[in-house]
């Protein structure tokens, strides 16, 4: 079956503009995660969400991010007022449940740069 | 908190070499542990993982043990192939999401 996608690839703007980025987990995924991957560093945590339970919101670095995950499916994570430190690689995983075994498939990432 | 330290790269070995990736976390709870991998150009794939004290993961010839008593999960694998260069990142599963260590990368040459 299809794997966790992610849009955009790429995403190239401006400083001071918002960005979207999207993610479609695996069908019948309960959990949904969002990580960063700055250049040189591991990934970092920014949000998960599990079900319809209230997400974890506890790695978004700044109230400029927030994400929302419609119908236990899609989710889009929004980046406003976009700075330079703000580029990365935003990669979206998906797990089948929620716990400490569960496996975290990822998909391919958007890599944003701010200018 | 939870953290995960990995030895940095690049490692870099001639094919058919002995590689170890050295990995230590610090947890509270018992975590699971993991071992992902990402290919040039690719996204991350898990690689394989152990969820209690003792467990072996194993996978395409690597094999990591999960060790309690040195809170260690080392990456191994006997004889490495060009096709094995990656990037690859040890995580520990807490009770809501990964943490990851920053990753070492392998370059493997003919």
């Amino acid at each position: 079956g299809a794997g966790v996608s992610q849009s955009p690839s790429n995403k190239v703007t401006e400083k001071g503009k918002d960005v979207e980025l999207r993610c479609d987990p695996i069908s019948g995924h309960t959990a949904l995660y969002w990580y960063r991957q700055r250049l040189g560093q591991g990934l970092e945590f920014l949000i998960y969400f599990q079900g319809n339970s209230a997400p974890d919101k506890s790695g978004l670095p700044s109230d400029r991010f927030s994400a929302e995950r419609t119908g236990g499916s899609v989710s889009t994570l929004t980046i406003q007022r976009t700075q330079q430190e703000d580029s990365a690689v935003y990669l979206c995983a998906s797990s089948q449940g929620f716990g400490i075994e569960e496996t975290q498939y990822f998909g391919p990432g958007t890599r944003l740069l701010v200018l | 908190g939870d953290s995960v330290t990995q030895m940095e790269g690049p490692v870099t070995l001639s094919e058919e070499a002995f590689l170890t990736i050295n990995c230590t976390y610090t947890a509270t709870g018992y975590p699971s542990l993991f071992w992902y991998v990402q290919y040039p150009g690719e996204g991350l794939q898990l690689l394989l993982k152990a969820t209690k004290a003792d467990d072996k993961g194993s996978n395409k010839g690597f094999e990591a043990t999960y060790r309690k008593e040195t809170t260690s999960f080392h990456l191994e694998k006997g004889s490495v192939q060009v096709s094995d260069s990656a990037v690859y990142f040890c995580a520990l599963g807490g009770y809501s999401t990964l943490t990851f260590g920053k990753g070492t990368m392998l370059l493997v040459s003919p």
